[in-house]
């Protein structure tokens, strides 16, 4: 069973600041079936990234996605005030499917 | 316009049955794999289960094997949770999502679940 941790737990940061979220999978793991959601408090997630470094359709160019192997971020270049939510990394594989714990971006 | 609604949810007691339901409108629903995600209170997201688009194949979290089953209507448009011998971990919002191989793109708002005496 493959394992995501995310880190920092906390992230705390002030708007127009970059923030760098990161996803460590417990073993190698096929970059095509990494994706990222953001949710905000009492919404459903909202789809972001996928294939580790592809936007989904109306995500803003300031999400950027990359990494391989056991290593994978997600960066947010300037941090708008809607951008300030909790960050899932997911991954599918042999039937199974994963989230990590997430990555709470809070406003310093 | 993709929609998904979730109904079903309450409160049941442990030990008890709850049976969710997922309208889907605005897509062809048979030619899509569906999913159930759910967050118990303050906590992240758990996949729960998945069901293949013509219903030949499921899978399920291990934590809901044997109580849990997901289950599709094409006809209605309609995805379904049966949940049985419910417990306080089971405590959760449902959530209902279409999967496609890139991850989940579309959500419901979900349905609240609480099991509790």
């Amino acid at each position: 069973e493959i394992v995501l941790t995310q880190s920092p737990g906390t992230l705390s940061l002030s708007p127009g600041e970059r923030a760098t979220l990161s996803c460590r999978a417990s073993q190698s793991i096929s970059s095509s079936y990494l994706a990222w959601y953001q949710q905000r408090p009492g919404q459903a997630p909202r789809f972001l990234i996928y294939g580790a470094s592809s936007r989904a359709t109306g995500i803003p160019d300031r999400f950027s996605g990359s990494g391989s192997g056991t290593d994978f971020t997600l960066t947010i270049s300037r941090l708008e005030p809607e951008d300030f939510a909790v960050y899932y990394c997911q991954h599918y594989s042999s039937s199974q499917w994963t989230f990590g714990q997430g990555t709470k971006v809070e406003i310093k | 316009e993709v929609q998904l609604v979730e109904s079903g949810g309450g409160l049941v007691q442990p030990g008890g049955s709850l049976r969710l339901s997922c309208a889907a409108s605005g897509f062809t629903f048979s030619s899509y794999w569906m999913s159930w995600v759910r967050q118990a209170p303050g906590k992240g997201l758990e996949w729960v289960a998945n069901i293949k688009h013509d219903g030949s194949e499921k899978y399920h979290v291990d934590s809901v094997k044997g109580r849990f089953t997901i289950s599709r209507d094409n006809a209605k448009n309609s995805l379904y949770l049966q949940m049985n011998s419910l417990r306080a971990e089971d405590t959760a919002v449902y959530y209902c999502a279409r999967w496609s191989s890139s991850g989940w793109y579309y959500w419901g708002q979900g349905t609240l679940v609480t099991v509790s005496s």
